[in-house]
């Protein structure tokens, strides 16, 4: 069975301050997509990562596909109240890219 | 820009009542999914369907579920008994030719009591 983990589960700092959220499996993945999600509201998507070591920059959010596709990271710089939601990596099976594997999401929440 | 839209956003029921949840997928998508979130825990794949037929389920998706594109841009989720444990939110999303990124709905919560 694929597992994605992810860490830290929940996640409180101040406004201000910078954090690094990780998802991580065993298993290799042909992509891993990073999706934002509120109460209530569907995920939203923010990022999909392809190639092994790569790098995506969405303003002060820093996404990192680890060089064996198996692990990536998601760095926030400088967190606003407004980044506070649930993050949630969604890996594609590398044998069956119809099918995302999902990790439980980080919920962070970021102080005034 | 386009979205997915799902109706209803929430629907109560009692134990025993068939729901239909309704989707309208992006237009040149063609790759279509449910999903379910049970409150506070992941995201869970229920199905996929292309070419007018399902592609992939989960054992989540028994005999109770069923799922159909009657018109060519609706795709529904048809429970036929529903359960207690069936209350969750359902998102249904969809995916465009060229990447793997799905485009998710905001999600119909359905109250089984």
């Amino acid at each position: 069975t694929q597992l994605l983990e992810q860490s830290p589960q929940f996640l409180s700092i101040q406004e201000g301050e910078n954090l690094t959220v990780y998802c991580n499996s065993s298993s290799v993945f042909s992509s891993l997509q990073w999706y934002r999600q509120e109460p209530g509201e569907g995920p939203v998507l923010l990022v999909t990562v392809v190639t092994g070591g790569e790098v995506k920059k969405l303003k002060r959010l820093t996404f990192q596909f680890g060089d064996a596709r198996k692990d990536s990271s998601l760095h926030i710089t400088a967190a606003q109240p407004g980044d506070t939601g649930l993050y949630l990596c969604a890996g594609a099976d590398a044998g069956n890219n119809r099918k995302l594997i999902w990790g439980l999401g980080t919920s962070l929440a970021v102080n005034p | 820009e386009p979205e997915v839209t799902q109706t209803p956003s929430h629907q109560v029921t009692q134990m025993g009542q068939e729901v239909i949840l309704r989707c309208v997928p992006i237009s040149n998508h063609l790759y279509f999914y449910w999903y379910r979130q049970i409150l506070g825990q992941k995201v869970e794949f229920l199905v996929s369907f292309y070419n007018n037929e399902i592609s992939e389920k989960s054992e989540i998706f028994d005999d109770q579920f069923s799922v159909e594109r009657p018109d060519g841009s609706n795709f529904t989720l048809k429970i036929r008994s529903t359960k207690l444990e069936d209350s969750a939110m359902y998102f249904c999303a969809s995916r465009g030719p060229a990447t793997g990124e799905l485009f998710f709905g905001e999600g119909s919560r359905l109250t089984v009591l």
